[in-house]
């Protein structure tokens, strides 16, 4: 079956402006969570949704914001942005809630690089 | 909040050789997970651990769950060239919340 699927894979902005993501989970997951990656940081988790409901947030300014749609499509926004928002965002998708057992499939993310 | 310390940071590899890296952190975790991403990859889910003192192999990896629950190592056995990436540990703890590692970095030597 198909996998997580992120777009845009790439995108460049700048200073100021705002962006959208967006992620189609495996058919039948029902959990999204969304991830940043920055070199030696790791994964700084953003927030998790579940059934249309965001059942988990992380330690992120009121800029990020997500939200997911009744197909378990999810969307996240960042408003004003700033150069340390450059960064690998991964969404992952379970078959529950994903931060329960904390196996998570994966997309390839999207590259953000704010100019 | 809760941390997971990783080690090492990277570490080079000749094929053939044992690669040992861990995970530690002064909170307790319920679940230990490791993952593993490729370049241009997300990262896949290599081993998963839910019992203290628990050992779990998957081919040529070995996990072990601390029995303190408050580490976890991955062995990698007999490396080839495709083990290059990053390994990333994992842990859940109560609350559900999951903290990822800062993650090692695999590299060939050449």
């Amino acid at each position: 079956k198909a996998g997580v699927t992120q777009t845009p894979r790439y995108l460049i902005k700048t200073r100021g402006q705002q962006v959208t993501l967006s992620c189609s989970p495996i058919s039948g997951h029902r959990s999204v969570s969304w991830y940043q990656q920055t070199p030696g940081q790791g994964l700084q988790f953003l927030f998790e949704y579940f059934s249309e409901t965001q059942r988990n947030k992380g330690n992120f300014p009121g800029r990020f914001s997500g939200r997911q749609f009744s197909n378990s499509r999810s969307e996240m926004n960042v408003s004003t942005l700033e150069l340390g928002d450059s960064a690998l965002y991964l969404c992952a998708s379970s078959l529950l809630t994903g931060t329960n057992t904390g196996e998570l499939f994966f997309g390839e993310g999207s590259r953000l690089t704010v100019l | 909040g809760q941390q997971l310390n990783q080690s090492p940071q990277s570490m080079f590899i000749q094929e053939g050789e044992d690669v040992s890296m861990n995970c530690t952190s002064s909170s307790i975790f319920n679940t230990w997970l490791w993952y593993k991403q490729d370049p241009g990859e997300g990262p896949v889910l290599l081993i998963a651990l839910y019992k203290a003192g628990e050992l779990t192999s998957n081919g040529r990896l070995t996990a072990q769950f601390g029995i303190t629950r408050k580490d976890s190592f991955l062995n990698i056995s007999a490396s080839i060239p495709s083990d290059v990436g990053i390994y990333f540990c994992a842990g859940l703890a109560l609350g559900n919340k999951l903290v990822f590692g800062a993650g090692t970095i695999l590299r060939v030597k050449s």
